[in-house]
């Protein structure tokens, strides 16, 4: 069973652009929910999607959107880079969104901002 | 919010010796995680515990989590320099946001 795939693995962009990180979860799991992992901030939470639907937020200004499509692969948006939204942006998968269940990690994209 | 506090904040071992990390809710636990990981990548699950006295084992890596469900304990037996990494604990709270919140982890170093 293929595990969480997150593509791209490294990316670098420039102040001011903008950029989309995808997030393939494990098959049959319905629930991807993303965080960005700082050495100074830890790893906070993004937001969840369950079904398609965000069902969680984290505090993260408007410039940071998600989405999810109908097969459970979802994207995340960053416009109008900073240079702070330098971090390792990691998604998780689970089988739904309760509180019960496993979740399990994609490797990370590496977002580099110059 | 939930928070998570867990300690030490880093830990240097001899290879062999055993150890504990621990990990602390502000507020009652709904799934509690463990999960290591290795610099710059991705988190590996290592367990997850949801019943209050549960304890759960892997290899030579123990998990407990109290009656209470606000503290958990991950326990290394004979630790080698492949247990290095940061072990990270994760945990979801009550009501309707549910979102799995971490600690800001423990950093192990394994000394051969």
């Amino acid at each position: 069973k293929a595990g969480v795939t997150q593509t791209p693995r490294y990316l670098i962009k420039t102040r001011g652009q903008q950029v989309t990180l995808s997030c393939s979860p494990i098959s049959g799991h319905r629930s991807v929910s993303w965080y960005q992992q700082t050495p100074g901030q830890g790893l906070q939470f993004l937001f969840e999607y369950f079904s398609e639907t965000q069902r969680n937020k984290g505090n993260f200004p408007g410039r940071f959107s998600g989405r999810q499509f109908s097969n459970s692969r979802s994207e995340m948006n960053v416009s109008t880079l900073e240079l702070g939204d330098s971090a390792l942006y990691l998604c998780a998968s689970s089988l739904s969104a309760e509180g019960y269940t496993e979740a399990f990690f994609g490797q990370g994209t590496r977002l580099t901002v110059v | 919010s939930q928070e998570l506090e867990q300690s030490p904040q880093s830990l240097i071992v001899q290879e062999g010796k055993n150890l504990t990390i621990n990990c602390t809710s502000s507020k009652t636990l709904y799934g509690l995680y463990w999960y290591k990981q290795k610099y710059g990548e991705g988190l590996i699950f290592l367990m997850m515990l949801q019943k209050g006295g549960e304890e759960k084992s892997h290899e030579k890596i123990t998990a407990k989590l109290d009656e209470k469900k606000q503290q958990s304990s991950l326990h290394i037996t004979a630790s080698q320099p492949s247990h290095a990494g940061i072990y990270l604990c994760g945990g979801r709270s009550s009501g309707s946001a549910r979102q799995l919140t971490f600690g800001s982890g423990t950093q192990l170093t394994v000394l051969p």
